[in-house]
């Protein structure tokens, strides 16, 4: 079956560290990996998103990485800021052709002064 | 660009009772969706439109149904709801479905809670 994990569920750290989250996951055949970023009430947001052939992509204090051979990714926060505090979101879209995405359940970050 | 909008921001119904949300996207996507999100689980996916003239179910459909109304707009229809219903509504567009294009937009969000 294919799933998303993410790891840790929950994270609290203080404002200017650095935090990693782990998305660890099945989907096979695979096409695609994004970060999203939700705030609360609100819908989440696209960070970034990697393909097969990449390793590393950055977008500002985020940066995301991919290993297909072991289908993990992680997502690095840099310097974390009180407006990270958010939940952020790995999806993965199958390649099969239906191409239809797969949502882990999320991190929550806090980020506290 | 407003984006992916979605009215109404909040509603409580009764058991039973009917009701749809409404979505428009005006980025001229091809794909929209409509998701459900509970606390403690993923986004799952309802009922989603690959294009234009076109609706299949998701992971979670039953009780639900979809309009595809034109390019831009996507409803969700609650026939008769139920407590079970009680839940986030995300209604969510991209170019296409899937593939490095295929980055959805998702609207704010209709908080619903059924009585």
């Amino acid at each position: 079956k294919n799933q998303v994990e993410q790891s840790p569920q929950s994270l609290i750290i203080l404002e200017g560290k650095n935090c990693t989250l782990q998305c660890n996951y099945t989907v096979s055949p695979f096409s695609n990996l994004r970060w999203y970023k939700q705030d609360t009430g609100r819908g989440p947001v696209s960070l970034t998103i990697m393909t097969f052939s990449e390793n590393t992509k950055s977008n500002g204090r985020y940066t995301a990485t991919l290993d297909a051979d072991t289908k993990q990714s992680s997502l690095h926060i840099t310097a974390s800021q009180l407006s990270d505090s958010a939940s952020y979101i790995c999806v993965v879209s199958e390649g099969s052709g239906t191409y239809k995405y797969i949502f882990g359940t999320g991190t929550r970050l806090k980020v506290l002064a | 660009n407003a984006g992916v909008t979605q009215t109404p921001k909040f509603q409580v119904l009764k058991t039973g009772q009917s009701m749809t949300l409404q979505c428009a996207q005006d980025m001229n996507h091809n794909s929209m969706y409509w998701y459900r999100q509970d606390p403690g689980m993923g986004l799952r996916l309802i009922y989603y439109s690959a294009s234009e003239g076109t609706t299949d179910k998701g992971e979670v459909p039953n009780g639900y149904n979809v309009s595809r109304l034109n390019k831009r707009e996507f409803s969700l229809r609650l026939e008769s709801a139920a407590p079970s219903q009680t839940s986030v509504y995300f209604c969510a567009s991209s170019e296409v479905m899937g593939g490095p294009s295929g980055t959805q937009y998702f609207g704010p969000g209709t908080r619903l809670l059924v009585l």
